[in-house]
């Protein structure tokens, strides 16, 4: 089983659509959860941390429930400068690397 | 905003030349990463470096791999003989504490 696991998409949603993009992640020890964006050929930039109680960031909201081992991330009223891929990541006790999943693509058409 | 900058923006290498790869870090934080990016694959840790030496590493990074902290301001990963699967995109990362990692512009490298 991977790691960090989501579906690669691409979601192709219109304007001012909501989009909601899931993840799961094998290892239970897993302390923090990110979701990050990245553009074609660019880094990746952290959009938001997510915790336990859930959090949101403007049009943004994301989700983490630890006992199905599942996170989330959720976009409203979409904007055509949200098409980007996002990645899942998550980091364990005592380590230091972040564990990025492969990404689901986002386009958001005219 | 501070941001963590990379140079080169795009290495070419011949098979078995050495390169060192070069990243200012933000500067007020304590760890500093690499990662790769193979095109169309997804982001893979290599190392972490803290307290002035690495503290992870991924089998990635064997013996033909290594970070320095040459000074108070650079970090750097050297590759002694590259090889053709090197080819990839390398981010540099730094970040306040193990948890957040703020990326770099990346350095694509082209082993040839």
């Amino acid at each position: 089983r991977k790691e960090v696991e989501q579906d690669p998409g691409p979601f192709n949603v219109p304007e001012g659509a909501t989009v909601a993009f899931n993840c799961t992640y094998s290892n239970s020890a897993s302390q923090s959860f990110f979701w990050y964006r990245q553009d074609c050929r660019k880094e990746p930039k952290l959009l938001m941390s997510v915790y336990s109680s859930g959090n949101e960031d403007g049009r943004f909201t994301a989700q983490l429930n630890r006992a199905s081992q599942y996170i989330s991330l959720l976009i409203r009223d979409s904007k055509l400068s949200d098409s980007a891929t996002y990645l899942c990541v998550v980091n364990s006790y005592n380590t230091d690397k972040l564990i990025f999943g492969t990404g689901t693509r986002l386009q958001v058409f005219p | 905003e501070p941001e963590v900058t990379q140079t080169p923006s795009h290495q070419v290498t011949q098979m078995g030349q050495e390169v060192i790869l070069r990243c200012v870090p933000i500067s007020n934080h304590l760890y500093f990463y690499w990662y790769r990016q193979i095109l169309g694959q997804k982001v893979e840790f290599l190392v972490s470096f803290y307290n002035n030496e690495i503290s992870e590493k991924s089998e990635i990074f064997d013996d033909q791999f290594s970070v320095e902290r040459p000074d108070g301001s650079n970090f750097t990963l050297k590759i002694r003989s590259t090889k053709l699967e090197d080819s990839a995109m390398y981010f540099c990362a730094s970040g306040p504490g193990t948890r957040e990692a703020f990326f770099g512009q990346g350095t694509r490298l082209t082993v040839v």
